[in-house]
């Protein structure tokens, strides 16, 4: 049972690169969702998509650009990457609304040189 | 002010002991609660949802004080595959989920 899966997991760009980071999940659920993660920080939400095609801005969206490809799949678009977006991220569904237990994809290290 | 915050600890026990993890947050509208443990280079995964009655799980027991805006986690009779981050989470509304910087575990033998 895949649940929520990410690639790449690991990916090393030059400032001014743009990549795209894949996420599907196997779980029919509602909601999706990117984090990112920083070293002595929780989480903070990039972007959301609380049900098929839709989007919203989370805590800190500059920088970054999402689609809901349809409800299995929640890229994240880097178009000109910075050393700033150095992290990791992760994706995550819920079925949303209620209690909206997340559950997470293993993550993608992103180093930004 | 954080949103969410935690003791980063870390906290060293030996097996067996108990260890107890305090976390506050500011907003007093947030609607549920949770406790994530999150490996080292792993992703968070639920370890129980807090309610305002409290709960247990075995060895684990979650608190919730809405009054105080402050959440708790118990740990009893540690076991050496407790060592993690713990991670205080709060739902502020249903996609608005805000994470505390987590608390780190080592349980030693």
């Amino acid at each position: 049972n895949a649940g929520v899966t990410q690639t790449p997991k690991f990916q090393v760009l030059k400032t001014g690169q743009s990549m795209t980071l894949q996420c599907a999940q196997d779980m029919n659920h509602n909601s999706m969702y990117w984090y990112r993660q920083d070293p002595g920080m929780g989480l903070r939400l990039i972007y959301y998509s609380a049900s098929e095609g839709t989007t919203d801005k989370g805590e800190v969206p500059n920088g970054y650009n999402v689609s809901r490809l349809n409800k299995r799949e929640f890229s994240l678009r880097l178009e000109s990457a910075a050393p700033s977006q150095t992290s990791v991220y992760f994706c995550a569904s819920s079925e949303g609304g209620g209690e909206n237990i997340q559950y997470f994809g293993a993550g993608t290290r992103l180093s930004v040189l | 002010r954080k949103e969410v915050e935690q003791d980063p600890g870390p906290f060293n026990v030996p097996e067996g002991a108990t260890v107890a993890f305090n976390c506050t947050y500011s907003n007093s509208a947030s609607q549920s609660f949770f406790w994530y443990r999150q490996d080292c280079r792993k992703e968070p995964k639920l370890l129980m949802s807090v309610y305002s009655s409290g709960n247990e799980d075995g060895r684990f027991t979650a608190q919730l004080n809405r009054a105080s805006q402050y959440i708790s986690l118990l740990i009893r009779d540690s076991k050496l595959s407790d060592s993690a981050t713990y991670l205080c989470v709060v739902n502020e509304n249903n996609n608005d989920m805000r994470f505390g910087a987590g608390t780190r575990l080592t349980v030693k033998p």
